[in-house]
């Protein structure tokens, strides 16, 4: 069974840039679900994509964007990077939509914005 | 804005020590918490998925329970082991009426256990 990955591992950019980042899921999970954490704090819910569908959105700009693929795997972009999107960003996939199953992380991608 | 608090924010034991660290959210709402546990340069790994007041969960040497009334709920490892450090994140999942919202993270324990 493969689990969750994340492409790249690090990222450098500069303000003003857009960035795409990259999740495969688990196989058979149908669901991803995108996290912001920034130092000193805890994941922040950025959405989460269920069969290719955006379902569910937490307090991001609509500048933060995402896509899933008919192969359930799903991509983050981001336009007009700004300082403070310096953060790692992880994903999750699951079974399905409901947050009562468990949610398998991958290892992030550290994103830096210069 | 809902609040999960985790406390202490660090802790550092001895091996063979026992330890416990609290999650905390709002006891109204509630719909499932969930346990994570997070080794640097890994991926957080799900410890335990909690749904019911009452609910004790057992892991190996990890344990926890909850508290839906109050708003708690605790993990516990016995017999801490050096490879027991990591960061211990919990997630609080609510319900509303106007459909369920998303997992809310706590800050996480950053536990150290030494030799």
């Amino acid at each position: 069974e493969t689990g969750v990955t994340q492409s790249p591992t690090h990222l450098i950019k500069t303000r003003g840039q857009q960035v795409t980042l990259r999740c495969s899921s688990q196989s058979g999970h149908n669901t991803v679900s995108w996290y912001q954490q920034a130092l000193g704090q805890g994941p922040q819910f950025i959405f989460q994509y269920y069969r290719e569908e955006e379902n569910g959105r937490g307090n991001f700009p609509p500048r933060f964007s995402g896509l899933q693929f008919p192969n359930y795997s799903s991509e983050l972009n981001v336009n007009a990077l700004e300082l403070d999107d310096s953060a790692l960003y992880l994903c999750a996939s699951s079974w399905g939509p409901d947050d009562r199953d468990t949610q398998y992380f991958g290892p992030g991608t550290r994103l830096t914005v210069l | 804005i809902l609040n999960v608090e985790q406390s202490p924010q660090s802790l550092h034991v001895q091996e063979g020590d026992s330890t416990n660290f609290t999650c905390s959210f709002p006891s109204s709402n509630f719909y499932a918490l969930h346990w994570y546990r997070w080794e640097t340069a890994k991926s957080p790994e799900a410890l335990f998925v909690m749904t019911l007041n009452g609910d004790e969960k057992k892991k190996g040497r990890i344990s926890a329970t909850l508290n839906t009334k109050e708003g708690y709920s605790y993990l516990y490892i016995k017999g801490s082991q050096p490879e027991d450090s990591a960061t211990y994140l919990c997630a609080f999942y609510p319900f509303m009426n106007t459909g369920f919202q998303k997992l809310v993270f706590g800050t996480g324990t950053r536990l150290l256990v030494s030799p």
